[in-house]
């Protein structure tokens, strides 16, 4: 059973500072892993997803990488602002179940 | 990216009652749905899979006669809380994706059920 880890549980930065969260699993025979952001009460929104053949994608501010083998994606997030307030899951995908890790809640201090 | 509509956003409901949830894939066809729970501060559980057409793929542990799943069409999947408890009470979210196998999952904006 895949099992998905997400550290730090929380994490608060000044606005500006570079975000890193991690994820790590332990099955690495995975079709894909997907980012999402979550804010409170609400549903998931979709960041990035890297194909288990990628070693990462990136979309403005956000960069996501992938090392299949040792069972680990970083999430970056560059120039941090307040607005990245959220909770950040990852997900990892077999041929069609996602396995979710508990997320990271990141405040940005203004 | 595709759009997928969950309703109601909020319900609150008595105990003994039943509650209907829909998904909606509002710009894509999903033959396969994802209902999922989540728990206060905990990571998102797959309680389901509905397949339209069929019958839903459970989880184990999930009592398929207390969470009736319905996919009547390409575009509507249905979650129905029966007999509900106030254990019942979380947050439900649907997923779906334009085909299986290494695209995008999208999600509904979830639905907060309370039971009381």
């Amino acid at each position: 059973k895949q099992e998905v880890t997400q550290i730090p549980a929380a994490l608060s930065v000044p606005e500006g500072e570079n975000l890193v969260l991690n994820c790590s699993f332990t099955d690495s025979a995975i079709y894909n892993l997907q980012w999402f952001r979550q804010d409170p009460g609400k549903g998931l929104t979709s960041l990035l997803l890297i194909q288990s053949s990628q070693r990462e994608q990136t979309s403005g501010r956000l960069n996501a990488s992938l090392d299949k083998s040792s069972g680990r994606s970083t999430l970056y997030i560059a120039a941090s602002q307040p607005g990245d307030s959220a909770t950040y899951l990852c997900a990892v995908g077999d041929d069609y179940k996602l396995s979710f890790g508990a997320g990271t809640t990141v405040t940005v201090r203004a | 990216g595709a759009v997928v509509s969950q309703h109601p956003s909020w319900v609150i409901c008595k105990s003994g009652t039943s509650v209907k949830i829909e998904c909606r894939s509002l710009d894509f066809q999903a033959t396969t749905m994802f209902w999922y729970r989540q728990f206060p501060k905990q990571s998102l559980m797959l309680m389901a899979t509905s397949n339209e057409g069929s019958k839903a793929t459970y989880e184990q542990g999930v009592e398929k006669d207390k969470f009736l799943i319905n996919h009547a069409s390409l575009t509507l999947s249905t979650l129905t809380v029966t007999s509900a408890h106030p254990e019942d009470s979380s947050f439900y979210i649907c997923s779906a994706r334009v085909q299986l196998r290494n695209t995008e999952a999208f999600f509904g904006q979830g639905t907060r059920l309370t039971v009381v």
